[in-house]
């Protein structure tokens, strides 16, 4: 049964740095993985969407990769500003049907202070 | 930019009423989908939905749980008795039928069971 974990739960940094948010999956058969913001109260924004055949990609200040082999994905924020506190969620769609679910990482809370 | 929307935004109801939750995916997308998140949790699939049947379903969505697209345009998730413990975030998602297949989320309906 897949699992997906995100490390750290919390996070907080000041304005400016650059940020690294972690995904790991336990069933390396992924179809795709898609990370998402989520602010508070509110729905989810899809960030990035990386398929199994890809290493990476980029929209902006942001650029994730995957390395599917070792279960692993990777946010990259570059430059954070106050308006990125968020929690950020990854989720990984498996193989098996065209209609599969994605299944959610427990995300990261992410605090920029300006 | 096309949207996933869902009505209402918040629901408060007594424990054993029946709830409908109202979702518009996105116009030209074949594949629809209800996940939840109770407060504080990840982020759970519920079912799939695809050429006007159920193509998945998790061990949540038992018997008290039905989803319908009644007219093309809507898609509707029914609690039929709720429960406290119904109690969550409700998002739908849906998704076109070419690649890479990423799901675009609705903002949600709060649900609030007494």
């Amino acid at each position: 049964k897949q699992e997906v974990t995100q490390i750290p739960a919390a996070l907080s940094v000041p304005e400016g740095e650059n940020l690294v948010l972690n995904c790991s999956f336990t069933d390396s058969a992924i179809y795709n993985l898609q990370w998402f913001r989520q602010d508070p109260g509110k729905g989810l924004t899809s960030l990035l969407l990386i398929q199994s055949s890809q290493r990476e990609q980029t929209s902006g200040r942001l650029n994730a990769s995957l390395d599917k082999s070792s279960g692993r994905s990777t946010l990259y924020i570059a430059a954070s500003q106050p308006g990125d506190s968020a929690t950020y969620l990854c989720a990984v769609r498996g193989y098996g049907g065209a209609t599969n679910k994605l299944i959610f990482g427990t995300g990261t809370l992410l605090a920029v202070q300006p | 930019e096309p949207e996933v929307t869902q009505t209402p935004s918040h629901q408060v109801t007594q424990m054993g009423q029946e709830v409908i939750l109202r979702c518009v995916p996105i116009s030209n997308h074949l594949y629809f989908y209800w996940y939840r998140q109770i407060l504080g949790q990840k982020v759970e699939f519920l079912v799939s939905f695809y050429n006007n049947e159920i193509s998945e379903k998790s061990e949540i969505f038992d018997d008290q749980f039905s989803v319908e697209r009644p007219d093309g345009s809507n898609f509707t998730l029914k609690i039929r008795s709720t429960k406290l413990e119904d109690s969550a975030m409700y998002f739908c998602a849906s998704r076109g039928g070419q690649g890479p297949y990423e799901q675009y989320f609705g903002p949600g309906t709060r649900l609030t069971v007494t």
